[in-house]
């Protein structure tokens, strides 16, 4: 069963426009939703994330917003830009030493 | 910074082969990963260790072994290798939170 959605798999934008990416959780215990960016060849890096107390939280041109009571949280990246090609992945993590659950990823590119 | 480095990029072996990847971090986490990465398929966990001397099975532990003797260091064993584990493999290390992965070793087995 998967515990998190990822939607779409993959993703053309052109560049300057907005790029959105949806998750979908079940477990109501989740209590941190990072986003993560992985550029070919690379480790997956932490580029934001946010805790369900909130609704929104910006970094830049980058905003993830959380709606609880849909179950659901989208990375936005806002002026969408050549370098910010690369594959995203959205994950769920509850307290405790439990492992981060990861969405299966989108693949972004974004074409001048 | 947090530093997670894998002991190789690249690694080519040949079916049934002993295949050890290393990773090690600097910033004394408890918490140490490993994943493998398919197109499609997304991360998936092999192993996980809360503590020196501890791991526990994640998604997919079949063929996968791990060691880890001292805390910054956490070892992936693939025993017999098989041309079905080719694949990207990385390590993680966790604060809290905060996940720090390395960059991985792409293993091809033939």
């Amino acid at each position: 069963q998967q515990q998190v959605k990822q939607s779409p798999q993959s993703l053309i934008v052109q560049k300057g426009g907005i790029s959105i990416i949806n998750c979908a959780y079940e477990n109501t215990a989740f209590d941190y939703f990072p986003w993560y960016q992985q550029f070919p060849g690379k480790g997956p890096a932490l580029l934001i994330a946010i805790r369900p107390d909130v609704s929104e939280k910006k970094e830049g041109r980058f905003t993830i917003s959380f709606n609880k009571s849909a179950k659901q949280f989208s990375l936005h990246i806002m002026d969408s830009q050549p370098g910010d090609s690369a594959t995203y992945f959205c994950a769920v993590i509850s307290a405790g030493n439990t492992p981060l659950v990861f969405g299966k990823g989108t693949r972004l590119s974004v074409i001048a | 910074d947090v530093k997670v480095t894998q002991s190789s990029r690249y690694l080519v072996k040949r079916t049934g082969e002993k295949v050890f990847l290393e990773c090690v971090q600097d910033m004394d986490h408890e918490n140490m990963f490993w994943y493998r990465q398919d197109p499609g398929l997304g991360l998936r966990l092999i192993y996980f260790s809360y503590d020196v001397k501890m791991k526990e099975k994640g998604d997919i532990p079949e063929g996968y072994s791990v060691s880890r003797e001292k805390k910054e260091r956490f070892s992936l064993i693939l025993e017999s290798a098989s041309t079905n584990q080719t694949s990207m493999y990385l390590c993680a290390s966790r604060l809290a939170e905060k996940q720090f992965f390395g960059p991985g070793t792409r293993l091809t087995v033939l």
